[in-house]
């Protein structure tokens, strides 16, 4: 259980173009997600809080109009990319909280590799 | 201001050892604490957790301690195994935070066969 899928696994784009990843909860339903980006060799930095029906938080520093979060339902969430650059290449990965026993777990996705040209 | 510190960037252990990981924290409101297993281009794998009014939790090869009073907790890994090695990631979360997680900056694990 507490499965977590991203797609893609893998993008390559052009510089200026939008790159649009899915977060889903697979086998429960999630109020909240999180969105990280991992540099080379660095721990998880958040980026933002997805709560489902309602506006984003996002971390000090995340430009909210470049990185759009949507999260239409209780199993998806998407975060777009707008114009993207090459700064903006990273590994990017998404959580879903699962409260089980009074806590809330987080249980990440397999991540995507965004590779901007 | 890291709140949650993890001073050993690796760890090298023999196959059959125990592996014990360690993680500070200096934030008294955390209450839920969790280790994390990541390969490389991977997302982290959740492997056990522990509330702040435990001790110790236990999960198969895999023991969490908690000291309140020293804000220290550790992973126990016996025995270890070649598979074990991966980055590991230790992190908390504040009652009432939306379950937001404060990462450590992870430590790598070899276990050598």
């Amino acid at each position: 259980g507490a499965v977590v899928s991203q797609h893609p696994s893998r993008v390559i784009c052009k510089s200026g173009t939008s790159v649009k990843i899915e977060c889903r909860s697979l086998d429960f339903q999630a109020t909240t997600m999180f969105w990280y980006r991992q540099f080379p060799k660095q721990s998880l930095m958040l980026m933002a809080t997805s709560n489902e029906g309602s506006k984003a938080t996002y971390e000090q520093g995340v430009e909210k109009d470049k990185f759009l979060i949507n999260h239409a339902s209780l199993t998806l969430s998407t975060l777009t990319v707008t114009s993207a650059h090459p700064e903006d290449s990273s590994f990017y990965i998404c959580s879903a909280s699962l409260r089980a026993g009074g806590a809330d777990t987080q249980y990440f996705g397999p991540g995507t590799r965004l590779t901007v040209l | 201001d890291q709140q949650v510190k993890q001073n050993s960037p690796s760890l090298s252990v023999q196959e059959g050892r125990i592996s014990i990981l360690n993680c500070d924290y200096t934030n008294s409101m955390f209450d839920y604490f969790l280790w994390y297993k990541k390969y490389p281009a991977e997302g982290p794998t959740f492997l056990i957790s522990i509330s702040s009014i435990k001790d110790k939790n236990e999960d198969g090869r895999f023991t969490v301690f908690l000291n309140k009073s020293a804000k220290h907790l550790s992973l126990h890994i016996v025995p270890s195994q070649p598979g074990d090695s991966a980055v590991y990631f230790c992190a908390a979360s504040e009652a009432g935070n939306t379950g937001k997680l404060i990462f450590g900056q992870g430590t790598t694990l070899q276990v050598k066969p």
